[in-house]
């Protein structure tokens, strides 16, 4: 079955530090993955997606990810974190729902606090 | 600017009521998308709907119900044979291009709906 493992509940990391995000997920297929980001009490925002091609990815605010077929992650990082960056953070990976619909199956996600 | 509205983003409910949340999307997208969110276990899909006058379970669609009898408009109803229904609920839309890799198959989300059961 698809699923994806977000091992860190929380995490905690000084404004200025750097960042890295696990993700860790299982599919059977080539997987399509993403990275989300939601501030409280808000909708999620795309940071980055990976369908294909160069296993780095770039996204918005500074993020990227690398995707690791071998070890079937895709983990997200950021050289110097924000206090802005303050908020919870979501791996997806993408399913077939049949016809040409897909859906998306996230991890439980990291709420990462910054401290000044 | 086109996005997705969901309303209200604050609703109570008395126990043994149904309540109606709204998702009005102005993308011109195909897909629709009904999650629900509660601490701890991320976003689990509730509904979806391909097309106008279509639509499929999810994941949890127990005690809930949808309708989309316009491209635009998806509102989700939560009936009182959802045994929890306080959750955060999110709708979310995708330009369905067709299967991965295309650039199109992203979601949209809303900003959501707090619904508190009291």
């Amino acid at each position: 079955a698809q699923s994806v493992t977000q091992p860190d509940i929380h995490i905690t990391v000084s404004e200025g530090a750097s960042l890295e995000l696990r993700c860790n997920y299982s599919y059977g297929a080539t997987p399509y993955l993403f990275w989300y980001v939601q501030s409280p009490g808000q909708g999620l925002q795309l940071l980055l997606k990976y369908f294909s091609g160069d296993t780095l990815v770039q996204g918005i605010k500074g993020f990227e990810a690398e995707f690791k077929r071998s070890q079937s992650s895709f983990n997200l990082r950021k050289p110097s974190v924000h206090w802005s960056d303050a908020a919870e953070y979501f791996c997806a990976v993408g399913a077939f729902l049949g016809g040409a619909t897909n859906k998306l199956i996230f991890g439980t996600g990291t709420l990462l606090a910054v401290q000044p | 600017d086109g996005g997705i509205t969901q309303s209200p983003k604050y609703l109570f409910r008395k126990e043994g009521q149904n309540v109606t949340l709204s998702c009005e999307q102005n993308l011109n997208h195909d897909a629709m998308y009904w999650y629900r969110q509660d601490p701890g276990q991320g976003l689990r899909l509730i509904y979806y709907s391909q097309i106008v006058n279509d639509f499929q379970k999810g994941d949890i669609a127990e005690g809930y119900s949808v309708s989309r009898e316009k491209k635009e408009s998806f509102p989700l109803t939560v009936t009182s044979a959802q045994k929890n229904p306080t959750a955060f609920y999110l709708c979310a839309s995708l330009e369905d291009r067709g299967p991965y890799p295309s650039g199109a198959n992203v979601l949209t989300f809303g900003a959501g709906s707090r619904l508190t059961v009291l």
